[in-house]
């Protein structure tokens, strides 16, 4: 079935360094969601992508979508310690599901 | 306020016993999902429904059962086939009716053996 591979799992950063994480996969996306688990939390949308190559911001975090639609990224400029939690990619299928990546949980040390 | 409300916020469960997770929502949303989380893990999907009295199996149904007899509600039941229940379980709705719609999640609740 249709998998979204989202790396790294882990990345411990200081505070003022910025932060990446990628999603990828094997077949082109219809479109590809954010979200953002704080600790203890639940899942919440950050943006959502649809046009190849698109670039959207929000602040100091910048989303963009690959040319071909089968990759994303989520670039934090000069992290906060309001930044930290799980930040999730997700795909919708051909059935309406979501298809969520494994998702990057983000520490940032003050 | 619209949204979803999940409850209990926390769950202790015996062995062999089934417990039923509360979902409600008040978006006038028709799909609604289960999710399950482990530490440190992505969401996995139980179940889902995207219409009253019709739902589908997820990825990790064993173990589970769902109902959908209103639209506005969508329990879970893990039963005590489910040998592994502790985990976070979060409740999701999205408007199927426009496309690529994201999902609101309720607040979760934290199932554990006793």
């Amino acid at each position: 079935g249709q998998q979204v591979m989202q790396i790294p799992q882990y990345q411990h950063v200081q505070e003022g360094e910025d932060f990446t994480t990628y999603c990828n996969s094997s077949t082109t996306l219809s479109n590809i969601q954010w979200y953002k688990q704080r600790p203890g939390g639940h899942p919440v949308f950050l943006i959502q992508l649809v046009k190849s190559g698109e670039v959207k911001k929000q602040k100091r975090l910048t989303f963009q979508f690959g040319e071909a639609k089968k990759n994303s990224s989520l670039h934090i400029t000069a992290t906060q310690t309001t930044d930290v939690g799980t930040y999730f990619c997700a795909a919708s299928s051909n059935t309406g599901k979501l298809i969520f990546g494994q998702g990057t949980t983000l520490q940032v040390k003050p | 306020d619209g949204g979803i409300t999940q409850s209990p916020k926390y769950l202790f469960r015996k062995e062999g016993q089934n417990v039923t997770l509360s979902c409600e929502q008040n978006l006038n949303h028709d799909a609604m999902y289960w999710y399950r989380q482990d530490p440190g893990q992505g969401l996995r999907l139980i179940y889902y429904s995207q219409i009253v009295n019709d739902f589908q199996k997820g990825d990790i149904a064993e173990g589970y059962s769902v109902s959908r007899e209103k639209k506005e509600s969508f329990p879970l039941t893990v039963t005590s086939a489910q040998k592994n229940p502790t985990a976070f379980y979060l409740c999701a709705s999205h408007d199927d009716r426009v496309s690529n719609q994201p999902q609101h999640f309720g607040d979760g609740t934290r199932l554990s053996i006793l």
